[in-house]
């Protein structure tokens, strides 16, 4: 049974770094067939997919438009686990943040348990 | 403004079957397949549908999606009280190679 566990700061200044972690167990951040996604939901926005990490023999990343200037996605796979890192945060991006998986199916089948991330000063 | 179009609310009364449309374009439903999630504010979404119209396991038999062209439906019947939720819909978009989704269906049961 897939699980993942996230990490970090609920609250960020604005201009700073939101840095959240997502700890995989049941399966692997290496695996040939899985993608491991960030998502965010907030009420005016709704469900926003962020990125996503994945390898298939080497390491890809994918990052939505609205973000893409702003974001990193990473892995550790000393840890098993990856990263989001989103930079110079205003207070439109206070929202919960969760870490997801993307099995061979193509689905979102797996959700971590969501974080609250408040950007305020 | 979200990438799949769905209406912003649904309702119906115990035992009655709905249905939440999502309308997208070629370069999303059109070409890939849909999903579909229940939300409940502060837990994470939950896979309702994948791949169109297969259930995980564990999701009722009164749950069920249905693809045509570039829209889909999630169809629920016997409503139950336990079903009111935010509905979204999902696909993945060859053209913004990534994941997007509907602005999501608040189902009110009555």
């Amino acid at each position: 049974q897939v699980q993942l566990q996230q990490s970090g700061p609920g609250l960020v200044k604005p201009s700073q770094t939101l840095s959240l972690t997502c700890a995989i167990s049941g399966d692997s951040v290496s695996s040939n067939s899985a993608a491991w996604n960030w998502i965010r939901v907030s009420p005016s926005r709704g469900l926003e997919w962020l990125g996503r990490t994945y390898y298939r023999s080497k390491w890809s990343t994918n990052y939505a438009l609205s973000v893409r200037s702003r974001i990193t996605i990473s892995p550790d796979t000393s840890k098993n686990q990856f990263s989001l890192h989103l930079k110079s945060v205003t207070p439109e991006d206070t929202a919960i943040y969760y870490c997801a998986r993307t099995p061979a199916t193509g689905s979102i089948d797996c959700w971590g348990q969501g974080t609250l991330v408040t950007v305020s000063s | 403004q979200s990438v799949l179009t769905q209406p912003p609310s649904a309702s119906g009364t115990p035992g009655q079957k709905v249905s939440i449309s999502c309308s997208g374009s070629s370069s999303n439903i059109g070409r890939n397949t849909v999903n579909w999630f229940h939300h409940l504010p502060g837990t994470a979404p939950k896979l309702l549908i994948y791949t169109n119209n297969q259930r995980p396991s564990g999701v009722p038999d009164r749950f069920s999606g249905s693809k045509s062209g570039t829209s889909a439906s999630l169809a629920i019947s016997g409503l139950q009280s336990e079903d009111e939720a935010d509905y979204y819909c999902a696909s993945w978009d060859d053209s913004l190679n990534g994941w997007v989704f509907g602005g999501g269906t608040k189902l009110t049961v009555l």
